[in-house]
């Protein structure tokens, strides 16, 4: 059983698309995450979400929308898709937001091309 | 204003010696410092941790080091094994995990 899962792994778009990255967990965290690696191999927190309330937001562009339907749940919707969105895009969860030892469990990552 | 660096970005050891891994950082407001490994096609892994009032921290084959004074973290593996081969990150956070650009070990058998 995955722990954390994202669909789609990899995915080729046009400029100026819409596409939806969705995550899950199972393993009854508290807070997950969005985190982006870009050609530079950086890898950056986008957003943050505890029990489906926004804690985090890293000066993402807007055309960058999370939705957390529930707290195993944590989807990236983006709008109008810019050559520079191409990246791997990470899902994390974590037991706790505060407290904790800062250990993130991680997807497999979503790769997207923007062409 | 990247608050970690890793300025190797590969290295490459002898199975059965010892792999050093370098992290310096800016930030000293971190409660704790963290490795995590990466294979390719693969999420990374959370590796070995160190809260900022500890100095060192070992777990099997792993240590790993905070020097405070110096903003220096390094994680020492011995004795490397093929299967160590792959991406370390460095990270230090609070409520979120801030990233170096990472340093790919190739352990050579």
């Amino acid at each position: 059983d995955t722990a954390v899962s994202q669909t789609p792994k990899y995915l080729v778009t046009q400029m100026g698309n819409d596409k939806s990255i969705k995550c899950e967990q199972n393993l009854g965290h508290d807070t997950m995450y969005w985190y982006k690696q870009d050609s530079k191999k950086f890898l950056k927190i986008m957003f943050s979400y505890n029990n489906k309330e926004l804690i985090i937001n890293e000066t993402v562009p807007n055309r960058f929308s999370p939705k957390s339907p529930d707290k195993a749940h944590l989807n990236l919707h983006i709008n109008s898709l810019e050559l520079g969105d191409s990246a791997v895009y990470f899902c994390a969860s974590s037991p706790t937001q505060r407290g904790n030892t800062g250990e993130l469990f991680f997807g497999e990552g979503s790769r997207l091309t923007v062409l | 204003d990247q608050q970690v660096k890793q300025n190797s970005p590969s290295l490459s050891v002898q199975e059965g010696r010892i792999s050093i891994l370098n992290c310096d950082y800016t930030n000293s407001m971190f409660d704790y410092f963290l490795w995590y490994k990466k294979y390719p096609a693969e999420g990374p892994t959370f590796l070995i941790s160190i809260s900022s009032i500890k100095d060192k921290n070992e777990d099997g084959r792993f240590t790993v080091f905070l020097n405070k004074s110096a903003k220096h973290l390094s994680l020492h593996i011995v004795p490397s094994q093929p299967g160590d081969s792959a991406v370390y990150f460095c990270a230090f956070g609070n409520e979120k995990l801030t990233f170096g650009t990472g340093t790919r070990l190739t352990i050579i058998p």
